[in-house]
C-alpha cells in the first residue's frame, strides 16, 4: 500500500465527452505527477503539480488539464475524448526537493476506455 | 484482441533460476534510474533505484547495475519465483521544465517464471 488513491478505479465514455480522475496523494506530499499507460506500454508523464499550480508537461494537448488542492489532492479532467485516449491514468505522488526512487509514490490507476 | 505480451520483449526463466533484465537509457543527465515492478491492473511498484554516482547497488533478492558508458541498467533477481512474474520497467528521474521528479520510462520486460 503506497497511501495514494485514485478513483474511479475503471470507467467508459464515449468520444467526445469529458472525464475526471481523482488522486489523493500520500500523507506529507505535496506534489502530484499525472502519468498515460496505453497497453502495452511505459507511462507518459501528462504533467505535475505543486502547490496547486502546473509545473511541468508533457507531450499533451491541451484539452488535458488539472488541478489541485489545497490538500494536495488532485484531478486529471480529459476533453472532447477520443478513442486513443483509452489507457491506465496513474497518479503518483511525492515531497517536492526528494528525488531518489523511493521517494514517489504511484497509485493503483483508473482504466478508462473510450468507446 | 491483442495482449500486453505481443508488445513486450519477454523474458522466460525456470522457477528458481536467476534472471536479468535489461535497459538502455538515453540520458546521462538523470539523477537516479528505478526499476519497477508492475502486475497485472496495478500500479508501477517501486523495486530498487540507484544514483547514477553508482555502478552497483544490491536489494533483498535483486541488484541494480548501471554502466554510464554504454548507457545501460539491468535488473538481476535471484532465485526467481513464481510471485516475480510481471512486467518491469526501468525509468528515469529527469527535472524537465520547473517539474520535479518526472519519470521517463523505458519499454517494459515481461517476466515469465515457470514453475
Amino acid at each position: 500500500e503506497t497511501g495514494v488513491t485514485q478513483s474511479p478505479t475503471h470507467l467508459i465514455k464515449t468520444r467526445g465527452q469529458q472525464v475526471t480522475l481523482r488522486c489523493s496523494s500520500q500523507s506529507g506530499h505535496n506534489t502530484v505527477s499525472w502519468y498515460q499507460q496505453a497497453l502495452g506500454q511505459g507511462p507518459q508523464f501528462i504533467f505535475q503539480y505543486y502547490r496547486e499550480e502546473e509545473n511541468g508537461r508533457g507531450n499533451f494537448p491541451p484539452r488535458f488539464s488539472g488541478l489541485q488542492f489545497p490538500n494536495y489532492s488532485s484531478e486529471l479532467n480529459v476533453n472532447a475524448l477520443e478513442l486513443d485516449d483509452s489507457a491506465l491514468y496513474l497518479c503518483a505522488s511525492s515531497l517536492a526537493g526528494t528525488s531518489s526512487g523511493n521517494t514517489i509514490y504511484f497509485g493503483e490507476g483508473s482504466w478508462l476506455t473510450v468507446v | 484482441g491483442e495482449s500486453v505480451g505481443l508488445h513486450l520483449p519477454t523474458l522466460s526463466v525456470q522457477e528458481g533460476d536467476n534472471s536479468i533484465i535489461n535497459c538502455a537509457y538515453s540520458n546521462s543527465a538523470s539523477d537516479y534510474f528505478i526499476w519497477y515492478k508492475q502486475e497485472s491492473g496495478k500500479g508501477p511498484q517501486f523495486i530498487i533505484d540507484i544514483r547514477s554516482n553508482m555502478d552497483k547497488r544490491q536489494g533483498q533478492r535483486v541488484t541494480v547495475l548501471l554502466n554510464k558508458t554504454v548507457k545501460h541498467l539491468s535488473l538481476q533477481i535471484a532465485a526467481t519465483q513464481p510471485g516475480d512474474s510481471a512486467v518491469y520497467f526501468c525509468a528515469e528521474i529527469r527535472r524537465y521544465g520547473g517539474a520535479t521528479n518526472k519519470l521517463i520510462f523505458g519499454t517494459g520486460t515481461l517476466l515469465a517464471v515457470q514453475p
